[in-house]
């Protein structure tokens, strides 16, 4: 399965800043999807990403305030504009497993980057 | 729209005891389904995949099952430990996009 390098783990960031959030996969991807995982609460898909064309965002997420990247076919960005405390969450990327044969691999995930707003 | 709902919230157990984690979904037109552990303030880690044509799935201690006309995944694991502490997530896989929707998960305490 694919090995995702996401970075930074963690931040504290001031209110009305931004945080870009990276994600680095070791082979290539076509759809790249970004979740939010709010304290306590389960993951909801964010948007997603395929090289070449503007990511599609879902309902209650928009491109201004989640503005995405995806340059290549194993790299992209996820950046949270002008934070507020409601931004506090963890974010997550993953990619869908290459298939091999009758194999399929799901889906996997990078380590996740602890945001907290102050 | 893809609705998750997973059964406990919670549980806790002595540590050896063997339990059932149940999943439920509303849309049965999955591609398949997913459990995943996620550790406090860490990301997923994938513990099984079941495909739409299996009907159940087994790594080590742990076995899954999938009825997909019913809309029901169930997680079994045998002999728990306390390592295996964490909080389990069902992911059923569905859309054009075949995303990813998750339940809210059951938090699991094995206790030693």
């Amino acid at each position: 399965s694919a090995v995702i390098s996401q970075k930074p783990s963690r931040d504290i960031c001031q209110r009305g800043t931004s945080l870009t959030i990276q994600c680095q996969v070791d082979s290539q991807v076509t759809m790249m999807f970004w979740y939010r995982q709010q304290p306590g609460q389960s993951l909801t898909l964010i948007a997603t990403a395929n090289q070449g064309s503007e990511a599609t965002y879902e309902s209650g997420f928009v491109i201004d305030k989640f503005p995405i990247s995806r340059p290549n076919l194993t790299f992209s960005t996820l950046t949270v504009s002008n934070m507020s405390p409601e931004d506090s969450s963890i974010y997550l990327c993953s990619v869908e497993g290459l298939r091999q044969g009758a194999t399929n691999y799901g889906y996997t995930f990078g380590s996740g980057t602890r945001l907290t707003v102050v | 729209k893809q609705e998750v709902t997973q059964i406990p919230a919670a549980l806790s157990v002595p540590e050896g005891e063997n339990l059932v984690l149940n999943c439920s979904f509303t849309d049965s037109a999955i591609y398949n389904l997913q459990w995943f552990r996620q550790d406090p303030g860490k990301g997923l880690t994938s513990l099984l995949l079941i495909q739409s044509s299996q009907r159940e799935q087994t790594s080590g201690r742990l076995n899954a099952s999938l009825d997909k006309s019913s809309g029901r995944s169930t997680l079994y694991i045998a002999a728990s430990q306390p390592g295996d502490s964490a909080t389990y997530l069902c992911a059923p896989q569905t859309g054009s996009a075949r995303q990813l929707t998750f339940g809210s998960g059951t938090q699991l305490t094995v206790l030693p």
